[in-house]
């Protein structure tokens, strides 16, 4: 079954950086994009950035635009979130999530458990 | 950048009733609209797709209807489990999918 499994979560302090990953498994990873999503506390669902099945198209958020890079490993079967220049408001649990058919975009079914970022001095 | 605003922010409704939560966006998205429960401390789960397409294994008691800007999730004869964050997510733009703040149901 699909599984995705976040980690490289935790502390850091402003300004510093962290790279998040997301291993997944039970599909053939190489033919979905994929997505990063977050919530901060208490918040709602902002979606993050996207990669398509080769990496050859991304977006990101406007908020998250310039400091982070997504980007995948198709031969390992994982996904990164390079947060770099982080600020507190970045604070939130990141999860990664897949669309339902190959190559296409959208809603998400799959979802991983969540990694929790906190930024803080 | 589509804006989608949910409604209520938060609600609370008795068992057996039907909750009705809205979402708006700020520009038509035809149908390209998606449905996820949330409960605490849990990954979203996927309810609707396509505006008012069950997701597998979902109960019939979920429903969405809505195209263009408006959107509505019906949740009937509501029980002690349906008490989550509501969200819906807009992927009209492929560049830049965007989610409603969220609903918050609470069952009495």
């Amino acid at each position: 079954q699909v599984q995705l499994v976040e980690s490289g979560g935790g502390g850091v302090h402003p300004g510093r950086s962290l790279r998040l990953s997301c291993a997944a498994s039970g599909f053939d990873f190489d033919q979905y994009t994929m997505n990063w999503v977050r919530q901060a506390p208490g918040k709602g669902l902002e979606w993050v950035a996207f990669i398509s099945s080769d990496g050859s198209n991304i977006n990101y958020g406007a908020s998250v635009k310039g400091r982070f890079t997504i980007s995948r490993d198709n031969s390992n079967s994982t996904l990164f979130l390079q947060m770099n220049n982080v600020r507190p408001d970045d604070t939130a649990v990141y999860f990664c999530g897949r669309p339902s058919t190959k190559f296409s975009y959208g809603y998400l079914p799959f979802w991983g458990q969540g990694a929790l970022v906190t930024v803080s001095s | 950048e589509i804006v989608m605003t949910q409604s209520p922010v938060n609600m609370s409704v008795s068992p057996g009733e039907r909750a009705t939560l809205s979402c708006r966006a700020s520009q038509d998205i035809r149908t390209t609209l998606a449905w996820y429960q949330q409960r605490p401390g849990q990954a979203p789960r996927l309810l609707i797709y396509a505006a008012s397409t069950r997701a597998p294994g979902i109960p019939g008691r979920f429903s969405g209807s809505g195209s263009g800007t408006e959107f509505t999730l019906t949740i009937s004869s509501l029980q002690s489990e349906d008490s989550a964050f509501y969200h819906c997510q807009q992927y009209s733009d492929w560049r830049l999918f965007t989610f409603g703040q969220g609903t918050k149901l609470e069952i009495k």
